[in-house]
């Protein structure tokens, strides 16, 4: 079974900080994704990363994939209220199904 | 359609009685995944199909959990003799051939038995 940790589970800032969610997994991945998810929505795709040591940036997020391909991190630069959500990262491995992780529950306030 | 539709949005049904929940996904996606999520999780697999090949049951908790999909459209997910631990949303997911543009979710079904 391939397992996805994130951390930390819960994360409450003030708008402008900035934060990193790590995604780690004793498992190799063959592409691993990010998602937000807001109460009452289901997730919604950010990025997508497939090759070791990539870096992906959109607008005030940065996505990195690991050399080796277990983990992941995504770092926020000055957060914004509207960032706050539950974000998932979820890989795609030996299996055809999107193994999720934990999930890591972001708040933003002013 | 435009996105992954689901119905019932919302469902209360009562311990030990049968529901079926529908997934309509995007048309031309030829993938097709429930999750569930209790609440405050992430979430958990339970069926995947792909095409007209045999479905990934793996994550399905029990056979009172069961799912068909007709060709490549809609998918309907069957609880039967329903238990108060099944309460959680269900999200569905559809995703096109080349996963790397990832996966579309429906806004779920929020299932409540009481």
């Amino acid at each position: 079974t391939q397992l996805l940790e994130q951390s930390p589970q819960f994360l409450s800032i003030q708008e402008g900080e900035n934060l990193t969610v790590y995604c780690n997994s004793s498992s190799v991945f063959s592409s691993l994704q990010w998602y937000r998810q807001e109460p009452g929505e289901g997730p919604v795709l950010l990025v997508t990363v497939v090759t070791g040591g990539e870096v992906k940036k959109l607008k005030r997020l940065t996505f990195q994939f690991g050399d080796a391909r277990k983990d992941s991190s995504l770092h926020i630069t000055a957060a914004q209220p509207g960032d706050t959500g539950l974000y998932l990262c979820a890989g795609t491995g030996t299996a055809s199904k999107l193994t999720f992780g934990t999930g890591t529950r972001l708040q933003v306030t002013l | 359609g435009a996105g992954v539709s689901q119905s019932p949005s919302n469902k209360v049904t009562e311990k030990g009685k049968d529901v079926e929940l529908r997934c309509d996904p995007i048309s031309g996606h030829t993938a097709l995944y429930w999750y569930r999520q209790r609440l405050g999780q992430g979430l958990e697999f339970l069926i995947y199909f792909q095409g007209n090949s045999a479905p990934d049951k793996s994550g399905l908790p029990s056979d009172r959990f069961s799912a068909e999909r007709t060709g490549e459209s809609v998918s309907t997910l069957t609880i039967q003799r329903t238990q108060q631990e099944d309460s959680a949303v269900y999200l569905c997911a559809s995703s096109p051939v080349n996963r790397a543009y990832g996966y579309t979710f429906g806004s779920g079904t929020r299932l409540t038995v009481v």
